[in-house]
């Protein structure tokens, strides 16, 4: 039962063009969303969080879209640079027990060409 | 930066062997959580720890796991009895209270995870 998708494996953008990577999800009840980016043998690093009272939530080159009516959202990474190759992982939870935990997607694995 | 960390990186052991994971979540967060992810698949929730007592825990974490918080810094995940689909990466988070400001309790900060491999 995957209640967050994220259907794209991988995706491979030149760089200093805009990266968008998706996710979907299905559970009505989460509100709030966040996106992990890892690399391999680290821990998931957070990058950036969305409540779902919000649409959009912008930091530096980093910007997260809410679209809670087809339950979708998107990470924007513009300009894209090399470092940001790794997996990038939608999480979501329902906020409202306290100390839940995070519903994961599979993650997409971002290439940057130089 | 305060950061999560977690002890032994890389941890091997033979089937039905007990086995201890510790992490030391960040100094000021009281939310405590425990995930796995098998080689190849997802980041999976395990369990959450709050005031010193189990919060949530998932389908996953039955009878052979258990969690303590044995002292004001530590936080540890026990395996009794393990088995082979217990290989995996074992990764500790840990977040703060609500209204802590920019860190809010949504926002679990991970560590690096420590590989288990059971033979």
């Amino acid at each position: 039962d995957q209640q967050v998708k994220q259907n794209s494996p991988s995706l491979s953008v030149q760089e200093g063009r805009i990266s968008i990577l998706n996710c979907d999800y299905t559970n009505s009840m989460f509100d709030y969303f966040l996106w992990y980016k890892k690399y391999p043998a680290e821990g998931p690093t957070f990058l950036i969080s969305i409540s779902s009272i919000k649409d959009k939530n912008e930091d530096g080159r980093f910007t997260v879209f809410l679209n809670k009516s087809a339950k979708h959202l998107s990470l924007h990474i513009v300009p894209s640079q090399p470092g940001d190759s790794a997996v990038y992982f939608c999480a979501a939870r329902d906020s409202g027990g306290g100390a839940d935990g995070l519903t994961f997607g599979k993650g997409t694995h971002l290439i940057i060409q130089p | 930066e305060p950061e999560v960390t977690q002890t032994p990186s890389h941890q091997v052991t033979q089937m039905g062997q007990e086995v201890i994971l510790r992490c030391v979540p960040i100094s000021n967060h009281l939310y405590f959580y425990w995930y796995r992810q098998i080689l190849g698949q997802k980041v999976e929730f395990l369990v959450s720890f709050y005031n010193n007592e189990i919060s949530e825990k998932s389908e996953i974490f039955d009878d052979q796991f258990s969690v303590e918080r044995p002292d004001g810094s530590n936080f540890t995940l026990k395996i009794r009895s393990t088995k082979l689909e217990d290989s995996a990466m074992y990764f500790c988070a840990s977040s703060a209270m609500r209204g802590s400001g920019r860190t809010s309790y949504n926002e679990q900060f991970f560590g690096p995870g420590t590989r288990l491999t059971v033979l």
